[in-house]
């Protein structure tokens, strides 16, 4: 079956410092990959996402992620944390052939001390 | 152009009680989602429209949950009755096509039983 598994449940990171946040999936083909973040009191906005090609994508807000097919991960990293990107982020698995279902890991609280 | 809108954004209810949850996606999305999001989890896909048809709700407890999405438009969720589990945020999402993964959500309902 297909899961998402992100180990670290909070994460605090000082401003300006460099972020990575884990993300290993497990899924029997080549997944559709996403990264969402939500802040407090609000929906799921898509940082970014991979579906086949380069394997380090781009994303707004200045994210990055790397698909690793023989670690099964997808890592979200930031060279710079801002206040601003304390927020909850999730890890999302596309299921291919259930139309667009996306199965989310259980989130990484990011705090961002001064 | 206007995202996914959501009502209302909170909702306070004592068991038992029913309640309604209303989603207007975006204009031109064929595709609906309900996903579920409790306490310290990421979401959980509830159920899925194409146009006007249910055609994933393999996770919707049919015996209190209903939904349904009148002229392939809006779309409402609905509880009856509500128990004290059921306190989590319901978050409604839509896409133009089945395909195109990493959708727009809204900003949710809140839901909270007592």
């Amino acid at each position: 079956a297909q899961s998402v598994t992100q180990p670290d449940i909070h994460i605090t990171v000082s401003e300006g410092a460099s972020l990575e946040l884990r993300c290993n999936y497990s899924y029997g083909a080549t997944p559709y990959l996403f990264w969402y973040v939500q802040s407090p009191g609000q929906g799921l906005q898509l940082l970014l996402k991979y579906f086949s090609g380069d394997t380090l994508v781009q994303g707004i807000k200045g994210f990055e992620a790397e698909f690793k097919r023989s670690q099964s991960s997808f890592n979200l990293r930031k060279p710079s944390v801002h206040w601003s990107d304390a927020a909850e982020y999730f890890c999302a698995v596309g299921v291919y052939n259930q139309g667009g279902k996306l199965i989310f890991g259980q989130g990484t609280e990011l705090s961002v001390k001064p | 152009e206007a995202g996914v809108v959501q009502s209302p954004r909170y909702k306070i209810i004592e068991k038992k009680q029913p309640v309604a949850f209303w989603c207007n996606p975006i204009s031109g999305h064929n595709t609906l989602y309900w996903y579920r999001q409790n306490l310290g989890q990421g979401p959980e896909l509830l159920i899925r429209y194409e146009n006007e048809e249910a055609v994933d709700d393999s996770q919707l407890p049919k015996d209190r949950f209903s939904a349904e999405r009148l002229k392939g438009v809006d779309s409402t969720l609905k509880i009856q009755p509500a128990e004290l589990g059921d306190s989590a945020v319901y978050l409604c999402a839509s896409s133009l096509t089945r395909v195109d993964y990493g959708y727009t959500f809204g900003s949710g309902t809140r839901l909270t039983v007592v």
